[in-house]
């Protein structure tokens, strides 16, 4: 079955600790995507890639991390320079960059001790 | 102003009502709309495009209003397991030549009880 990997589902760690977020799909999509969601917030976007050895920031880009080397996968780092990184980190994709369907995987959850 | 705003809600209402909110978008050259359901602590789900016809599937109606910018969702017949928050996205053209910008309204909880 095509889908979105999301892991780990749950993560806790220590302040200061770099974090990296595995995010694989086999879509065949070209573009990935990373969000945060925040308690009774929406969807706010992290980076972006349209294609392999690109991508870009969102709107909420500092402190995090991501590299495109293969189609299929875009990791995320949240770094110890997040001031506020405990959050529920969601992966998306969809078959070209700017479309509205969006096909996100299970999503991570991320606790700073 | 917010460029895509919904009521967050909740909304509770009785199995087998009729529910229905909206969201407004303030950039009037945005060009695709979608509803979204997510789950309590869950991803987001597509639920249906929102076309200029309007679009139905089922127990759920979706319409676009253009002249006052907003789009709306219809639930009919509501069941138990509608219980969810539901999302509206907005796509945005750039100002430049560049991919366009989807954009997530914050969601509209909705509770359907017994």
């Amino acid at each position: 079955d095509g889908g979105i990997t999301q892991s780990p589902k749950y993560l806790f760690r220590k302040e200061g600790q770099n974090v990296t977020l595995s995010c694989e799909q086999n879509l065949n999509h070209d573009a990935m995507y990373w969000y945060r969601q925040d308690p009774g917030q929406g969807l706010r976007l992290i980076y972006y890639s349209q294609i392999v050895n690109d991508f870009q920031k969102g709107d909420i880009a500092e402190g995090y991390s991501v590299s495109r080397e293969k189609k299929e996968s875009f990791p995320l780092t949240v770094t110890s320079a997040q001031k506020n990184p405990t959050a529920f980190y969601l992966c998306a994709s969809s078959m070209l960059l700017g479309s509205g369907e969006l096909f996100f995987g299970e999503g991570s959850r991320l606790t700073v001790l | 102003r917010k460029e895509v705003e919904q009521d967050p809600g909740p909304f509770n209402v009785p199995e087998g009502a009729t529910v229905a909110f909206n969201c407004t978008y303030s950039n009037s050259a945005s060009q695709s709309f979608f509803w979204y359901r997510q789950d309590c602590r869950k991803e987001p789900k597509l639920l249906m495009s929102v076309y200029s016809s309007g679009n139905e599937d089922g127990r759920f109606t979706a319409q676009l209003n253009r002249a006052s910018q907003y789009i709306s969702l219809l639930i009919r017949d509501s069941k138990l397991s509608d219980s969810a928050t539901y999302l509206c996205v907005v796509n945005i053209p750039p100002p430049r030549s560049s991919a366009s910008k989807i954009i997530f309204g914050s969601g509209t909880r909705l509770s359907i009880r017994p």
